[in-house]
């Protein structure tokens, strides 16, 4: 089975700044990966697929990229409504363990 | 709107069985493709199993830690997916979300989630 592996794990950011988060597979995956956020208590939303596809209605502030065994999700200006947790999946199945991104 | 929602979770002794509904509107039920994911307490998404449409030949996948214990089947003429969940564990109890795979790849719509304590 595919591994996916996230890091950080939880980062800390204050408004305005350029965040990533990187996502890496354990064996290549071409560029089926997918990025989702996920706040508590509500749905996990689609931000990006087929690894630098932005999802319609997603902020253009949101971007990924990779291929292969390397990705990466960038937020290029935090706002406030982006404090949750991300996570990466390869295809439809395997997750990544999550990045929690708090307010620092 | 396009909308989907879980019901039926609750409280279940461990080695004991429960079933989980998904109703969705808004969008082609009988042409879905659809997945379960799930969210123990804590910790990351999990990914439980999907079912392709009729029109795709209904192909089910399970992940291994459920594969034998649990079913996906739908209902496309009441819009409705199941999770029939036996022999439950304590390590089944998490948020179960379902989701849409609007593309092939991707869980592209998810419902907000109905919780399973497997406890005694």
């Amino acid at each position: 089975d595919i591994q996916m592996t996230q890091s950080p794990s939880s980062l800390s950011a204050s408004i305005g700044d350029r965040v990533t988060i990187t996502c890496r597979a354990s064996q290549s995956i071409g560029t089926s990966l997918n990025w989702y956020q996920h706040k508590p208590g509500k749905a996990p939303n689609l931000l990006i697929y087929a690894a630098s596809s932005l999802q319609g209605g997603v902020p253009s502030r949101f971007s990924g990229s990779g291929s292969g065994t390397d990705f990466s999700l960038t937020i290029s200006a935090l706002q406030l409504e982006d404090f949750a947790t991300y996570y990466c999946q390869e295809s439809y199945r395997t997750f990544g363990q999550g990045t929690k991104v708090e307010v620092k | 709107e396009v909308q989907l929602v879980e019901s039926g979770g609750g409280l279940v002794e461990p080695g004991g069985s429960l079933r989980l509904s998904c109703a969705g509107s808004g969008f082609r039920f009988t042409d879905a493709w659809l997945s379960w994911v799930r969210q123990a307490p804590g910790k990351g998404l999990e990914w439980v199993g999907r079912t392709k449409s009729k029109g795709s030949g209904e192909t089910r996948e399970y992940a291994a830690p459920v594969k034998d214990r649990f079913t996906i089947s739908r209902d496309d003429s009441e819009n409705t997916l199941y999770l029939q969940m036996n022999s439950l564990k304590t390590e089944d109890t998490a948020m179960y979300f379902c989701s849409w795979n609007q593309r092939p790849d991707t869980l592209d719509l998810w419902g907000r989630g109905t919780m399973v304590t497997v406890s005694s």
